[in-house]
């Protein structure tokens, strides 16, 4: 089955300084990966993602980088704020089917 | 948010007794899942729907039992709940775009359910 490896699993940096977290997944049938970004007690949401026919996306501070060769995506933040701490999931989906495989999160501590 | 909600959203009940937990969406999506999600494991997929009366497993499935008689409506049921049931359970939804590509999965607000 599918299979996503998310790294760091906790992540502290100072406000103002980027985070960078990465995910590796083993199906090279991977077409589809989100992020999504969880506070204390809410739901998980969405935040951005990027299919298999583009290398890059950017959302403002936001921006999602694909290397399929690799078979690994990271989420970048950058000019972090202290709103931006949170759980961060990414996952994937294959190509035959709609079901979304999550990594096991990464906490991201923004110090003021 | 998404037309997202579920019921109870807190619930405690004693092993052994059966749970019944509520998705109900107003978006009339076609796909409707159960997560649970536990420190340190992420969100596990436990059922999915790809349309009314149309099931499947996810990874997490044992103990666990699902039915969507209505498009809106998708229901977890535990037959018997067990201490290692103690979860936050999250229903998502997501549709498909462009006629052939599932768009984005929209999360619920959870159940946090507590077995003793």
């Amino acid at each position: 089955g599918e299979n996503v490896e998310q790294h760091p699993s906790t992540l502290s940096v100072q406000e103002g300084d980027s985070a960078v977290i990465k995910c590796t997944y083993s199906d090279s049938a991977s077409n589809y990966f989100p992020w999504y970004k969880q506070e204390l007690g809410k739901r998980p949401q969405l935040i951005i993602d990027i299919r298999s026919n583009v290398g890059e996306k950017k959302d403002q501070r936001i921006a999602v980088t694909l290397n399929k060769t690799a078979k690994h995506f990271s989420l970048h933040i950058t000019e972090t704020q202290p709103e931006d701490s949170a759980v961060y999931f990414c996952a994937i989906r294959g190509g035959s089917n709609y079901k979304l495989t999550f990594g096991k999160g990464t906490l991201l501590t923004v110090n003021p | 948010d998404a037309g997202i909600t579920q019921s109870p959203r807190h619930k405690v009940t004693e092993t052994g007794t059966p749970v019944t937990l509520r998705c109900h969406q107003t978006e009339n999506h076609r796909y409707m899942y159960w997560y649970r999600q536990d420190p340190g494991h992420g969100l596990r997929l436990i059922h999915y729907s790809y349309g009314v009366k149309d099931t499947d497993k996810g990874e997490v499935s044992d103990g666990y039992s699902v039915s969507r008689s209505k498009t809106e409506d998708f229901l977890l049921t535990l037959e018997s709940a067990t201490s290692s049931q103690t979860s936050v359970y999250f229903c998502a939804i997501s549709e498909l775009i462009r006629g052939w590509s599932v768009g984005e999965q929209y999360f619920g607000p959870g159940t946090r359910l507590t077995v003793t």
